[in-house]
């Protein structure tokens, strides 16, 4: 039952850096999406997929990129890190069909840009 | 565009406490609404949810009520135990469960 796997859980860049931020679901999810958790703002949507090979921008996707080469992985792009990228992020997936679909989220990674 | 309101906190109470936790949304069309959980250092978990108008949602004493006519979801606990203490999000979705817009979190602490 591994449901939501994020890697790494935190990770301190510098400046200027690229890095991925990694996202894998066993549960056959279509949908899968990309949040970022900021003190006194709640979760904001970077970016979301319904199916391999599909991708779409959320609220904030500046500065970051996406690709869903599969079902299963939907890693995260910081081509070149900055201050403002500073935050804890979240990936979540579900199925897109019926009223009873749930979300799972995974533990988060905790991203440190200096 | 859809947005969430919760009082932030943070939210203080003795064990044994009622809680109610207001949430307000702006939505432009009919959306789902739900609960969610964030414990210390972990993910968030779905707590309750509702799809519809007057729908209630419930689990582990919490329970909530879509209320279309004044744009409301409160969460709300009749006793509330120290292994409440979490931070606790409500957000909205129009497609059920994906792209949700989550209000700003509320941190509940509760004293034995």
């Amino acid at each position: 039952n591994a449901g939501v796997t994020q890697t790494p859980k935190f990770q301190v860049l510098k400046t200027g850096q690229s890095m991925t931020l990694q996202c894998a679901q066993d549960m056959n999810h279509e949908y899968m999406s990309w949040y970022r958790q900021d003190p006194g703002m709640g979760l904001r949507l970077i970016h979301y997929s319904v199916g391999a090979g599909i991708t779409d921008q959320g609220e904030v996707p500046n500065g970051y990129n996406v690709s869903r080469s599969t079902t299963e992985d939907f890693p995260l792009r910081l081509l070149s890190a900055a201050p403002s990228q500073t935050s804890v992020y979240f990936c979540a997936s579900s199925h897109t069909q019926g009223v009873n679909t749930e979300a799972f989220f995974g533990q988060g990674t905790r991203l440190t840009v200096v | 565009g859809n947005s969430v309101t919760q009082m932030e906190g943070p939210v203080t109470l003795s064990e044994e406490a009622f809680l109610t936790i207001n949430c307000t949304y702006t939505a432009t069309g009919y959306p789902s609404l739900f609960w969610y959980v964030q414990y210390p250092g972990e993910g968030l978990q779905l707590l309750l949810k509702a799809t519809k108008a007057d729908d209630k949602g419930s689990n582990k004493g919490f329970e909530a009520t879509y209320r279309k006519e004044t744009t409301s979801f409160h969460l709300e606990k009749g006793s509330v135990q120290v292994s409440d203490s979490a931070v606790y999000f409500c957000a909205l979705s129009e497609n059920y469960g994906q792209n949700f817009v989550f209000g700003p979190g509320t941190r509940l602490s509760v004293l034995p």
